[in-house]
């Protein structure tokens, strides 16, 4: 019930290319959706967050799709750039106690050039 | 970068042996949460400090024990380590309340032989 599963494990895309993350989630009581970019040697950053009352939130190059009915979210990073090539992981955590994130395992993203 | 820093960096402990890891929390932030990062792994929630009491624990064993001082920097400490202790451990603080923004420090790799 706590776990997030997160596909694919690795992705090799092209300069300017889309990459796209996947997501899905048991327990229904999430309702804060956060992906976390990883580079070597650093802690996770907060790239972009959802909340469950809409489908959809785009910053830049970076889109969340939130489907509920199917408890999936997904990250698409679009024109994706050499420096884009890090580890991104989704998390979940749900309002009404401590913020106690629960991270998908990873997707190692490499963009070549 | 965030203002959340933790020191040492890097350690190599003996199993059997006692670490304790340190983090400073982001100015403002007075709850600091840990996370134990396997290698090619999602971070796991290990547990919460907030106004330097513990606010919620992961599935960890006693042995992994912590602290929170009033300037809101905090300890982790692990007894009896283990050769699978061996992780990158991450320090994130946060504003109190869920789903706030966990900014983390760059972590602290501890390695036991």
């Amino acid at each position: 019930q706590q776990q997030v599963k997160q596909s694919p494990q690795s992705l090799i895309v092209q300069k300017g290319g889309i990459s796209i993350i996947n997501c899905a989630y048991e327990n229904t009581a999430f309702d804060y959706f956060p992906w976390y970019q990883q580079f070597p040697g650093k802690g996770p950053a907060l790239l972009i967050a959802i909340r469950p009352d809409v489908s959809e939130k785009k910053e830049g190059r970076f889109t969340i799709s939130f489907n509920k009915s199917a408890k999936q979210f997904s990250l698409h990073i679009m024109d994706s750039q050499p420096g884009d090539s890090a580890t991104y992981f989704c998390a979940a955590s749900t309002t009404g106690g401590y913020n106690k994130l629960i991270f998908g395992a990873g997707t190692r993203l490499a963009v070549h050039p | 970068e965030t203002g959340v820093t933790q020191s040492p960096t890097h350690l190599i402990k003996t199993r059997g042996q006692q670490v304790t890891l340190r983090c400073s929390s982001q100015s403002g932030h007075n709850t600091v949460s840990w996370y134990q990062q396997a290698l090619g792994q999602g971070p796991q929630f290990i547990f919460q400090y907030y106004r330097e009491e513990e606010n919620g624990r992961g599935n960890f064993p006693p042995r992994f024990s912590g602290l929170q001082f009033p300037n809101y920097s905090s300890e982790l400490n692990v007894n009896a380590l283990e050769l699978d202790d061996s992780a990158l451990y991450l320090c994130a603080s946060s504003t109190p309340g869920a789903n706030t923004e966990a900014f983390f420090g760059q972590g602290t790799r501890l390695t036991v032989v």
